[in-house]
């Protein structure tokens, strides 16, 4: 099956402009995460849906980031305006719903430069 | 709240030696115990899990963890390592829900000498 896509690879912005990000989840998955990756860092869960619902929000600067997952499937991330510390890859992943269907499968990132 | 350390920032190791990559984990509930490997420019790889049952699980690449309640550890283990295990492997953890959110650790850079 193909894997969870992600789009672009690479991102290079300046500070106070804005990006967007792009998934498609697995075929079939019902969870989708966002995940902040800061080099040197372990990701951390920036948003999760369930369907086309939020789960989980508690760690998405809601001032400047934002995330939409219309129709349940593929997914944007939006950050308006940039700040230098946004400088991350942006990882997507997506699950299955159901019982034992537990681990996240994730795409190859998007890296973030701003500059 | 969840929580997960890996306490090592780096392991090195000589080539066809065992290795141990540990981790430990805090979760008010069941926990479902997850390694990933990361490669350069890479997305996270899934390696293996431990859902329940048998407290030692096998995974991809010879890769096997042994997972320690009263301990609360997942530690990661491989009884002869390779050049091209060289990589950074997450610990992670979610409770016993699919609908969850999962928690990673800080990362361990494994580093395999020939």
């Amino acid at each position: 099956e193909a894997g969870v896509a992600q789009s672009p690879r690479y991102k290079i912005i300046e500070k106070r402009q804005s990006v967007a990000f792009w998934c498609n989840p697995i075929s079939g998955h019902a969870t989708l995460y966002w995940y902040q990756q800061i080099l040197g860092q372990g990701p951390k869960l920036l948003i999760q849906f369930q369907n086309n619902g939020v789960v989980d929000d508690s760690q998405l600067p809601k001032d400047r980031f934002s995330a939409e997952r219309l129709k349940g499937v593929d997914s944007t991330l939006k950050i308006q305006p940039a700040k230098l510390e946004d400088s991350a890859v942006y990882l997507c992943a997506s699950s299955p719903a159901g019982a034992g269907n537990t681990e996240a499968f994730f795409g190859q990132g998007t890296r973030l430069t701003v500059v | 709240a969840q929580s997960v350390a890996q306490p090592e920032d780096q392991v090195n190791v000589a080539e066809g030696n065992p290795l141990t990559v540990k981790c430990t984990y805090s979760v008010s509930g069941n926990p479902y115990l997850f390694w990933y490997v990361q490669y350069p420019n890479r997305g996270l790889q899934f390696l293996l899990k431990y859902i329940t049952g048998d407290n030692l699980v096998k995974g991809s690449y010879g890769f096997e963890a042994e997972f320690n309640k009263s301990q609360t550890s997942f530690h990661l283990k491989k009884p002869s390592a390779l050049v091209s295990d060289s990589a950074l492997y997450f610990c992670a953890v979610r409770l016993y829900s699919s609908a969850s959110k999962i928690i990673f650790g800080s990362g361990t850079r494994l580093s395999i000498r020939p």
